[in-house]
């Protein structure tokens, strides 16, 4: 049973540009739920999507968004980056959601700001 | 605002010693998840506590829950190299909130 697959494994931008991370779940689990992780903060909850809506935000501002396709498939979009943006962000599947659920996750997309 | 103290952030020891990892919380949680995350990966489960007072084994890990739901602690016997990595605690509230621990960086020595 392949894995989450998170894609670009890295990348760099420049303040002010957007980027737009993937995120592919394990197949038949619903629930698309994305994380921040910085040395300093230690793992942040973005938000959750579940069957293309999204259920569960977490205190990151607007310039955070993201969206589920019908195949659960998830996207994450950062606009008017800034250098506190630079983490690695993790997105995690699961059948039924993020409370009580194992969570399975991708390895990460390295997302530098220069 | 709900807090999950982790700690120690920062443990180094020799192969063969024993140490133990703790989370706790002035809030009550329905649930609490251990993971292990090794470098240029992401977090892989190692178990879910649920009932108060619970206690859990996977091989060389005891994992426990406390009594009130507010704590628990993740205790490994004879460390191994292969046991390095970052340990995060994760509980959910009984609202469904979300909480993490800050991490744990574990280095076994050989």
């Amino acid at each position: 049973k392949a894995g989450v697959t998170q894609t670009p494994r890295y990348l760099i931008k420049t303040r002010g540009q957007q980027v737009t991370l993937s995120c592919s779940p394990i197949s038949g689990h619903r629930s698309v739920s994305w994380y921040q992780q910085t040395p300093g903060q230690g793992l942040q909850f973005l938000f959750e999507y579940f069957s293309e809506t999204q259920r569960n935000k977490g205190n990151f501002p607007g310039r955070f968004s993201g969206r589920q396709f019908s195949n659960s498939r998830s996207e994450m979009n950062v606009s008017t980056l800034e250098l506190g943006d630079s983490a690695l962000y993790l997105c995690a599947s699961s059948q039924q959601g993020v409370s009580n659920q194992p969570q399975h996750f991708g390895d990460g997309t390295r997302l530098s700001i220069l | 605002t709900q807090l999950l103290e982790q700690s120690p952030q920062f443990l180094s020891i020799q192969e063969g010693e024993n140490l133990t990892v703790y989370c706790n919380s002035s809030s009550v949680f329905s649930s609490l998840q251990w993971y292990r995350q090794e470098p240029g990966e992401g977090p892989v489960l190692l178990v879910t506590v649920v009932t108060g007072g619970e206690v859990k084994k996977l091989k060389r890990l005891t994992f426990q829950f406390g009594d009130a739901r507010k704590d628990s602690s993740l205790h490994i016997t004879a460390a191994q190299p292969g046991d390095t990595g970052l340990y995060l605690c994760w509980g959910s509230s009984n609202t469904g909130k979300l909480i993490f621990g800050q991490g744990t960086t574990l280095q076994v020595k050989p």
